[in-house]
Protein backbone atom coordinates (compact mmCIF):
# COMPACT_ATOMS: atom_id res chain seq x y z
CA UNK A 1 0.00 0.00 0.00
CA UNK A 2 1.14 3.57 -1.11
CA UNK A 3 2.15 5.64 2.04
CA UNK A 4 4.16 8.53 3.67
CA UNK A 5 6.46 9.45 6.60
CA UNK A 6 7.30 12.44 7.79
CA UNK A 7 9.84 11.24 10.56
CA UNK A 8 9.76 14.30 12.26
CA UNK A 9 7.06 15.52 14.34
CA UNK A 10 8.44 19.08 15.31
CA UNK A 11 11.62 20.50 14.15
CA UNK A 12 12.62 24.30 15.88
CA UNK A 13 15.76 26.10 13.53
CA UNK A 14 16.61 29.66 14.61
CA UNK A 15 16.09 32.40 11.97
CA UNK A 16 18.35 32.46 9.45
CA UNK A 17 19.42 28.72 9.69
CA UNK A 18 19.20 26.04 6.76
CA UNK A 19 15.93 23.68 7.04
CA UNK A 20 15.31 20.17 5.64
CA UNK A 21 12.55 18.07 6.19
CA UNK A 22 12.62 14.69 5.82
CA UNK A 23 9.63 12.46 3.92
CA UNK A 24 10.00 9.07 2.91
CA UNK A 25 7.23 7.40 0.35
CA UNK A 26 6.10 3.41 -0.27
CA UNK A 27 4.80 3.75 -3.85
CA UNK A 28 4.94 1.21 -6.44
CA UNK A 29 5.69 3.24 -9.19
CA UNK A 30 7.18 6.43 -10.11
CA UNK A 31 5.33 8.96 -7.93
CA UNK A 32 3.99 11.96 -8.31
CA UNK A 33 5.06 13.87 -5.08
CA UNK A 34 4.42 17.09 -3.27
CA UNK A 35 5.37 19.75 -1.02
CA UNK A 36 2.17 21.82 1.43
CA UNK A 37 2.59 24.34 3.70
CA UNK A 38 -0.27 25.48 6.18
CA UNK A 39 -0.52 28.13 8.68
CA UNK A 40 -3.00 27.45 11.68
CA UNK A 41 -6.65 27.50 11.07
CA UNK A 42 -5.62 28.02 7.13
CA UNK A 43 -6.21 25.77 3.86
CA UNK A 44 -2.77 24.28 2.77
CA UNK A 45 -0.74 25.77 -0.27
CA UNK A 46 1.37 23.98 -2.72
CA UNK A 47 5.08 24.88 -2.17
CA UNK A 48 6.14 22.66 -5.11
CA UNK A 49 5.75 19.51 -7.10
CA UNK A 50 7.38 16.62 -9.05
CA UNK A 51 6.14 14.85 -11.88
CA UNK A 52 9.15 14.07 -13.79
CA UNK A 53 12.73 15.42 -14.95
CA UNK A 54 14.94 17.49 -13.05
CA UNK A 55 15.31 15.63 -9.77
CA UNK A 56 15.35 18.83 -7.95
CA UNK A 57 12.87 20.91 -8.16
CA UNK A 58 12.72 24.39 -7.14
CA UNK A 59 9.21 25.55 -5.53
CA UNK A 60 8.09 29.13 -3.73
CA UNK A 61 9.27 31.39 -0.76
CA UNK A 62 12.64 29.80 -1.83
CA UNK A 63 11.93 26.43 -0.85
CA UNK A 64 13.52 23.57 -3.03
CA UNK A 65 13.11 19.32 -2.79
CA UNK A 66 15.04 17.29 -4.19
CA UNK A 67 13.81 13.49 -5.31
CA UNK A 68 15.51 10.53 -4.89
CA UNK A 69 14.08 7.36 -6.27
CA UNK A 70 16.83 4.95 -4.38
CA UNK A 71 16.26 6.27 -1.03
CA UNK A 72 12.45 6.69 -1.80
CA UNK A 73 12.63 10.45 -0.08
CA UNK A 74 11.93 13.56 -1.15
CA UNK A 75 13.53 15.97 1.53
CA UNK A 76 12.27 20.06 1.04
CA UNK A 77 15.11 22.29 1.87
CA UNK A 78 15.52 26.09 2.25
CA UNK A 79 18.77 27.42 2.48
CA UNK A 80 17.62 30.48 5.40
CA UNK A 81 14.52 30.25 7.03
CA UNK A 82 12.72 33.63 7.58
CA UNK A 83 10.31 33.84 10.88
CA UNK A 84 7.10 33.62 8.57
CA UNK A 85 8.30 29.90 7.50
CA UNK A 86 6.81 28.62 10.93
CA UNK A 87 3.83 26.53 10.05
CA UNK A 88 2.58 22.71 9.24
CA UNK A 89 4.33 21.27 6.17
CA UNK A 90 3.10 18.33 4.80
CA UNK A 91 4.52 15.75 2.27
CA UNK A 92 2.12 13.97 -0.56
CA UNK A 93 2.21 11.39 -2.79
CA UNK A 94 -0.26 10.90 -5.65
CA UNK A 95 -1.35 8.25 -6.99
CA UNK A 96 -1.10 7.94 -11.08
CA UNK A 97 -3.35 4.78 -11.80
CA UNK A 98 -6.65 2.91 -11.28
CA UNK A 99 -10.02 4.35 -10.62
CA UNK A 100 -8.31 6.61 -7.51
CA UNK A 101 -5.75 8.51 -10.36
CA UNK A 102 -5.13 11.58 -9.09
CA UNK A 103 -6.07 10.95 -4.89
CA UNK A 104 -3.08 12.44 -2.92
CA UNK A 105 -1.90 10.15 -0.07
CA UNK A 106 0.00 12.55 2.75
CA UNK A 107 1.79 12.25 5.96
CA UNK A 108 1.25 13.11 9.56
CA UNK A 109 3.13 16.85 8.81
CA UNK A 110 5.92 18.73 10.26
CA UNK A 111 5.31 21.29 12.32
CA UNK A 112 8.48 24.07 12.06
CA UNK A 113 8.95 26.76 14.98
CA UNK A 114 11.61 29.26 14.18
CA UNK A 115 13.61 31.21 16.88
CA UNK A 116 14.66 34.82 16.87
CA UNK B 1 -10.59 35.62 -8.58
CA UNK B 2 -10.86 32.06 -9.16
CA UNK B 3 -10.61 30.04 -5.72
CA UNK B 4 -12.15 27.54 -3.68
CA UNK B 5 -14.47 28.89 -1.24
CA UNK B 6 -15.80 26.83 2.02
CA UNK B 7 -18.00 27.86 4.28
CA UNK B 8 -18.95 28.52 7.50
CA UNK B 9 -15.64 28.82 8.42
CA UNK B 10 -17.17 28.30 12.38
CA UNK B 11 -19.77 25.61 12.66
CA UNK B 12 -21.85 24.42 15.82
CA UNK B 13 -23.50 21.58 16.08
CA UNK B 14 -25.13 19.99 18.83
CA UNK B 15 -25.55 16.08 19.13
CA UNK B 16 -28.34 14.35 16.80
CA UNK B 17 -27.97 16.65 14.33
CA UNK B 18 -27.20 16.46 10.57
CA UNK B 19 -24.83 19.70 9.10
CA UNK B 20 -24.08 20.42 5.66
CA UNK B 21 -20.85 22.46 4.78
CA UNK B 22 -21.19 23.87 1.68
CA UNK B 23 -17.54 23.95 -1.00
CA UNK B 24 -17.42 26.12 -4.26
CA UNK B 25 -14.79 26.85 -7.51
CA UNK B 26 -14.80 28.47 -10.14
CA UNK B 27 -11.89 27.07 -11.06
CA UNK B 28 -13.37 24.46 -13.95
CA UNK B 29 -11.34 21.56 -12.33
CA UNK B 30 -13.08 18.28 -12.84
CA UNK B 31 -12.17 16.45 -9.65
CA UNK B 32 -12.93 17.39 -5.88
CA UNK B 33 -11.72 16.39 -2.44
CA UNK B 34 -13.00 16.08 1.11
CA UNK B 35 -11.10 15.59 4.02
CA UNK B 36 -10.88 15.45 7.59
CA UNK B 37 -7.73 16.66 9.84
CA UNK B 38 -7.06 15.88 13.37
CA UNK B 39 -3.93 17.13 15.32
CA UNK B 40 -1.36 15.20 14.85
CA UNK B 41 -3.24 12.79 12.12
CA UNK B 42 -2.59 14.72 9.01
CA UNK B 43 -5.57 14.62 6.08
CA UNK B 44 -7.74 11.74 5.66
CA UNK B 45 -9.58 11.28 2.92
CA UNK B 46 -13.63 11.12 3.24
CA UNK B 47 -15.03 11.82 -0.22
CA UNK B 48 -13.83 12.42 -3.50
CA UNK B 49 -15.62 12.98 -7.27
CA UNK B 50 -13.54 12.91 -10.09
CA UNK B 51 -17.09 14.42 -12.07
CA UNK B 52 -20.73 15.41 -11.95
CA UNK B 53 -22.70 13.00 -10.47
CA UNK B 54 -20.31 10.66 -9.49
CA UNK B 55 -18.44 9.99 -6.33
CA UNK B 56 -16.57 7.62 -4.51
CA UNK B 57 -15.66 6.78 -0.69
CA UNK B 58 -12.36 7.59 0.84
CA UNK B 59 -10.58 6.09 3.65
CA UNK B 60 -13.61 7.56 6.79
CA UNK B 61 -16.69 8.05 4.35
CA UNK B 62 -18.54 6.38 7.05
CA UNK B 63 -20.87 9.06 8.82
CA UNK B 64 -21.02 11.44 5.92
CA UNK B 65 -22.47 11.63 2.47
CA UNK B 66 -22.06 13.93 -0.26
CA UNK B 67 -23.77 15.31 -3.91
CA UNK B 68 -22.02 16.08 -6.71
CA UNK B 69 -24.88 17.55 -9.02
CA UNK B 70 -22.43 20.59 -10.64
CA UNK B 71 -18.89 21.29 -11.51
CA UNK B 72 -18.83 23.87 -9.08
CA UNK B 73 -19.63 22.26 -5.79
CA UNK B 74 -19.30 19.83 -3.66
CA UNK B 75 -21.47 19.80 -0.36
CA UNK B 76 -20.27 17.28 2.76
CA UNK B 77 -22.98 16.01 5.41
CA UNK B 78 -22.08 15.38 8.69
CA UNK B 79 -24.69 12.70 9.99
CA UNK B 80 -25.81 11.76 13.18
CA UNK B 81 -24.06 8.65 12.67
CA UNK B 82 -20.50 10.40 12.70
CA UNK B 83 -19.68 9.37 16.18
CA UNK B 84 -16.64 12.29 16.59
CA UNK B 85 -17.41 15.13 14.00
CA UNK B 86 -15.27 17.35 15.79
CA UNK B 87 -12.35 18.41 13.51
CA UNK B 88 -11.39 20.74 10.47
CA UNK B 89 -12.96 20.13 7.35
CA UNK B 90 -10.72 20.89 4.22
CA UNK B 91 -12.22 20.74 0.69
CA UNK B 92 -9.74 20.59 -2.49
CA UNK B 93 -10.21 20.96 -6.14
CA UNK B 94 -8.33 19.63 -9.10
CA UNK B 95 -7.60 19.52 -12.83
CA UNK B 96 -7.43 15.68 -12.85
CA UNK B 97 -4.21 13.89 -12.07
CA UNK B 98 -2.64 17.39 -10.78
CA UNK B 99 -1.87 18.81 -7.97
CA UNK B 100 -5.16 19.70 -5.41
CA UNK B 101 -5.64 23.22 -4.77
CA UNK B 102 -7.17 23.69 -1.19
CA UNK B 103 -10.14 25.67 0.27
CA UNK B 104 -9.36 27.44 3.79
CA UNK B 105 -11.30 24.96 5.52
CA UNK B 106 -14.23 24.73 8.33
CA UNK B 107 -14.20 23.73 11.99
CA UNK B 108 -17.16 21.73 13.22
CA UNK B 109 -17.45 21.51 17.17
CA UNK B 110 -19.89 19.62 18.54
CA UNK B 111 -21.94 20.69 21.50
Amino acid sequence: AQSVTQPDIHITVSEGASLELRCNYSYGATPYLFWYVQSPGQGLQLLLKYFSGDTLVQGIKGFEAEFKRSQSSFNLRKPSVHWSDAAEYFCAVGTNYGGSQGNLIFGKGTKLSVKP
Amino acid sequence: DGGITQSPKYLFRKEGQNVTLSCEQNLNHDAMYWYRQDPGQGLRLIYYSQIVNDFQKGDIAEGYSVSREKKESFPLTVTSAQKNPTAFYLCASSPRYNEQFFGPGTRLTVL
